[in-house]
Formats: structure tokens, C-alpha cells, sequence
């Protein structure tokens, strides 16, 4: 019973380009959504995070969209560069409780 | 500003065996959540301490036990350690009460403890 899908293992990118990146949960109670990137041997890195009663964030190059409705949430790097290659993860959570992660999706940037 | 820590940073047992995993919070934090990530999965919610008591759990079994500190640190154990138990954990910390840099929810990760049970 997976909450939380990320159904793009992978996703290649040009460099300069937009990245999309695409999360869908199932409970309509998760009321705080995280996007993490992460790195091999690294932790979890923390980038952008949106309530549920936004439906848009934004942080610099990265936009964090939300749809209710559909239960699904995206995240957009514009222009994408070398260095955001890395494994994101999408999570939610309800309030200050546990989060929920997605299986991830191996993102790489091409120059 | 010290981020969250973990000690140790590798470890390897065999079956049987008991582990104990350590954490430092990002300064300033009051709780602190455990996570199980397998090879190619993403992280998998153990439980949570706030207030050196447990305050929810993932679906695991008591063989994974925790503990938190006066000082908000915690702990990890796991006891009669099996093969399936080989991954990486990590730790978060957040702030319950108050406002963090990412809003009271948001969830800081350490670096992990990859644990190889053979």
C-alpha cells in the first residue's frame, strides 16, 4: 500500500532546460509536502517545502506546485545545472508527525 | 550552526547481534524521528521522539527501540539483528514548538549510519 508514488524512476535532463519532477499521494490528510534531494552517501538535503493551503512555493531556481484535487504535487528546477544531478525525494506528512517518502527519482543533467 | 549528527557513520554486525545507533539534533531542535532506507527505496518512518518520550511509530517491531535524551540526542537499538536489517538509517530533527528555517514541520537529515548485518 504505497501512499506516496513517484512513478519516474529516472529522468534525464539538458543542461539550461526545466526539470520536472512528479509525486502523487493518497490520503487527502497530508497537509505539508517536502521536496529532498540527496546525494550517495549523504543524508536527505532539504529544498523546498509547500502547505496545503498554498498551491505554489517558490525558492530561487525551484518551484514547488500542488494540486489538491489531483493529490499530486511537482517540483520544477529552472534552468537546470550539473550540479542538481541526485536522487529527489517527494514526502508528506501531516502535521509535525512522521513523513511519508516516495520511492525517489534518479534525476541527471546533461551538458 | 551544527547539523544534525550520527555516529557512526558505518558499522558491521552479524546476525543475532544488538546495535545501537547515535544522533545529535540540529541545534535548537526538540525532536527527533528515526528512518530505515533500503537500497533503491526511499526512507521508511521508524518512530519519533519529542520530550524523551515516544510519540509515534512506523511499522516495526520491538526490536527497534529508541530512547531520547534531556539534551533532545537520541538513540537507536535494535536487537537479534537480522540480514533484512543491512541498510542505511538515518535521523531527523525538527522543531515542534516555534518556527524552523523551513516552517515547524520540516525535518533536517543527518548524513546516516549505513548498518551491514552479516
Amino acid at each position: 500500500d504505497q501512499q506516496v508514488k513517484q512513478n519516474s524512476p529516472s529522468l534525464s535532463v539538458q543542461e539550461g532546460r526545466i526539470s520536472i519532477l512528479n509525486c502523487d499521494y493518497t490520503n487527502s490528510m497530508f497537509d505539508y509536502f517536502l521536496w529532498y534531494k540527496k546525494y550517495p552517501a549523504e543524508g536527505p538535503t532539504f529544498l523546498i517545502s509547500i502547505s496545503s493551503i498554498k498551491d505554489k512555493n517558490e525558492d530561487g531556481r525551484f518551484t514547488v506546485f500542488l494540486n489538491k484535487s489531483a493529490k499530486h504535487l511537482s517540483l520544477h528546477i529552472v534552468p537546470s545545472q550539473p550540479g542538481d544531478s541526485a536522487v529527489y525525494f517527494c514526502a508528506v506528512g501531516q502535521g509535525a508527525q512522521k513523513l511519508v517518502f516516495g520511492q525517489g527519482t534518479r534525476l541527471t543533467i546533461n551538458p | 550552526d551544527a547539523g544534525v549528527t550520527q555516529s557512526p557513520t558505518h558499522l558491521i554486525k552479524t546476525r543475532g547481534q544488538q546495535v545501537t545507533l547515535r544522533c545529535s539534533p540540529k541545534s535548537g531542535h526538540d525532536t527527533v524521528s528515526w528512518y530505515q532506507q533500503a537500497l533503491g527505496q526511499g526512507p521508511q518512518f521508524i518512530f519519533q521522539y519529542y520530550e524523551e518520550e515516544e510519540r509515534q511509530r512506523g511499522n516495526f517491531p520491538d526490536r527497534f527501540s529508541g530512547h531520547q535524551f534531556p539534551n533532545y540526542s537520541s538513540e537507536l537499538n535494535v536487537n537479534a539483528l537480522l540480514l533484512g536489517d543491512s541498510a542505511l538509517y538515518l535521523c531527523a530533527s525538527s522543531l515542534v514548538r516555534g518556527r524552523g528555517t523551513g516552517g515547524p514541520e520540516t525535518q533536517y537529515f543527518g548524513p546516516g549510519t549505513r548498518l551491514l548485518v552479516l
